[in-house]
């Protein structure tokens, strides 16, 4: 049964900091992973998706990678900004179902 | 720009009277998501259409029922709403089940029971 889990549940950080964010799963057979942004009672907003064959993507100042054999993604955020402040879910598909597997966030809040 | 659109963002509606939750898209994706999702908590799956087949997950209560008239639409029934049903409601779509391009979701219904 696949099992993903997030740490840390919170982060408080001051602007200007790089921070990283960890996401791990239990089964290393996965298709992809996602990376989604949740603002308070908003939907979710994806971020980054790497394929299984991948070891990272990029967005601006946003980097994730993916080691598979460890089962471990994380999310590097650069020079955070108040605006960063949310929380940030990672996500796999449960195997070729359709079911998107959640861990349950890392709230991040970045101090001015 | 090619979306998934919840309506109505907030809706309110009194214990055990029907309440009905739509959402479309024009991404043109042939899968479609409902999850709950509770305060502080990750979403959890409802059901799903993989075009026109429903699927059901084994744990959703059978208060819940779903419609997809087309493509583009579909739409969450909650034929007698209970206090517990209070949440987020998100709505998700995926080129096939999402193994090669991922999944877009929309901005989510608050639900709040009275």
């Amino acid at each position: 049964k696949q099992e993903v889990t997030q740490i840390p549940a919170a982060l408080s950080v001051p602007e200007g900091e790089n921070l990283v964010l960890n996401c791990s799963f239990t089964d290393s057979a996965i298709y992809n992973l996602q990376w989604f942004r949740q603002d308070p009672g908003k939907g979710l907003t994806s971020l980054l998706l790497i394929q299984s064959s991948q070891r990272e993507q990029t967005s601006g100042r946003l980097n994730a990678s993916l080691d598979k054999s460890s089962g471990r993604s994380t999310l590097y955020i650069a020079a955070s900004q108040p605006g960063d402040s949310a929380t940030y879910l990672c996500a796999v598909p449960k195997g070729s179902q359709g079911n998107l597997i959640f861990g349950k966030g890392t709230k991040l809040s970045v101090k001015p | 720009d090619a979306m998934v659109i919840q309506n109505p963002r907030y809706q309110v509606t009194q214990f055990g009277k029907p309440v009905t939750l739509s959402c479309s898209q024009t991404l043109n994706h042939n899968v479609m998501y409902w999850y709950q999702q509770k305060s502080s908590q990750a979403p959890k799956l409802l059901f799903h259409y993989y075009d026109k087949d429903f699927n059901n997950e084994a744990d959703t209560p059978d208060n819940f029922q779903s419609r997809r008239p087309n493509t583009s639409f579909c739409f969450l029934d909650i034929r007698s709403p209970g206090l517990g049903d209070a949440a987020m409601y998100l709505c998700a779509t995926s080129r096939g089940t999402g193994t090669i391009s991922g999944y877009t979701f929309g901005s989510g219904t608050r639900l709040t029971v009275v």
